[in-house]
């Protein structure tokens, strides 16, 4: 068994900031996904990698950084906050980059006022 | 463009019914079908997944029937609990993409006692 944990759980922020979100996982897995859900709506890819120091974008990656900097963590920036923004945002990882079972982490709640 | 669409949006049936819900895709390259499930403040997980080398997939209460010259596919859930209420997502990926998922949009079920 593992462990996805994603920090903070809640964010505000203002119009304009960068926002930094961050993922860990002990699943020691290789492939992690970062995924935008809105209310009502389903998951849209961001950002993923396959493997440390890989990115790979996703439909959704303009306005946003990523940084794999060890296997175990994927983060994720938010290059400049919209106003009124409201979303969470999911950190997910698989075994490997094949067609695995995607495991969640509990999310990030972010509210741009 | 969406390419995966669920319907309906939302479903309400009784407790002891069965729930359809259907899920159809535009590429017909997508090789791989998860229905993800989500509980309200809380994270997808995996529910049921089915290859198109199969028609059906079954898990206990739940079943998928494909459809793949029709490109549709629907999850039919059994004598409904009042548990299975949840958002369902029905998702697809191809082989050679790097485990890449595509959602719908979802399909929020509540089972009524």
């Amino acid at each position: 068994g593992g462990i996805i944990t994603q920090t903070p759980k809640f964010l505000i922020g203002q119009e304009g900031q960068k926002l930094t979100l961050k993922c860990q996982q002990n699943f020691n897995h290789d492939t992690m996904y970062w995924y935008r859900q809105d209310s009502g709506k389903g998951l849209r890819l961001i950002y993923y990698s396959i493997t440390e120091n890989d990115l790979q974008k996703g439909d959704l990656s303009e306005g946003y950084d990523a940084s794999r900097e060890k296997k175990s963590s994927f983060s994720l920036t938010v290059t400049s906050a919209q106003k009124n923004e409201m979303a969470v945002f999911l950190c997910a990882s698989t075994r490997d980059n094949n067609q695995d079972t995607q495991y969640f982490g509990p999310g990030t709640r972010l509210l741009v006022l | 463009q969406q390419q995966v669409r669920q319907s309906p949006q939302s479903l309400t049936v009784w407790e002891g019914e069965t729930a359809i819900l259907n899920c159809s895709y535009e590429d017909s390259t997508f090789d791989y079908f998860p229905w993800y499930w989500q509980f309200p403040r809380e994270s997808p997980a995996l529910l049921i997944a089915i290859r198109p080398v199969s028609n059906k997939k079954e898990d206990g209460r739940f079943t998928i029937f494909f459809n793949k010259r029709e490109k549709k596919l629907s999850l039919h859930i059994t004598d409904s609990q009042p548990g299975d209420s949840a958002t369902y997502f029905c998702a697809a990926s191809e082989d050679y993409n790097q485990g890449k998922l595509i959602f719908g949009q979802g399909t929020k079920l509540s089972i009524k006692p």
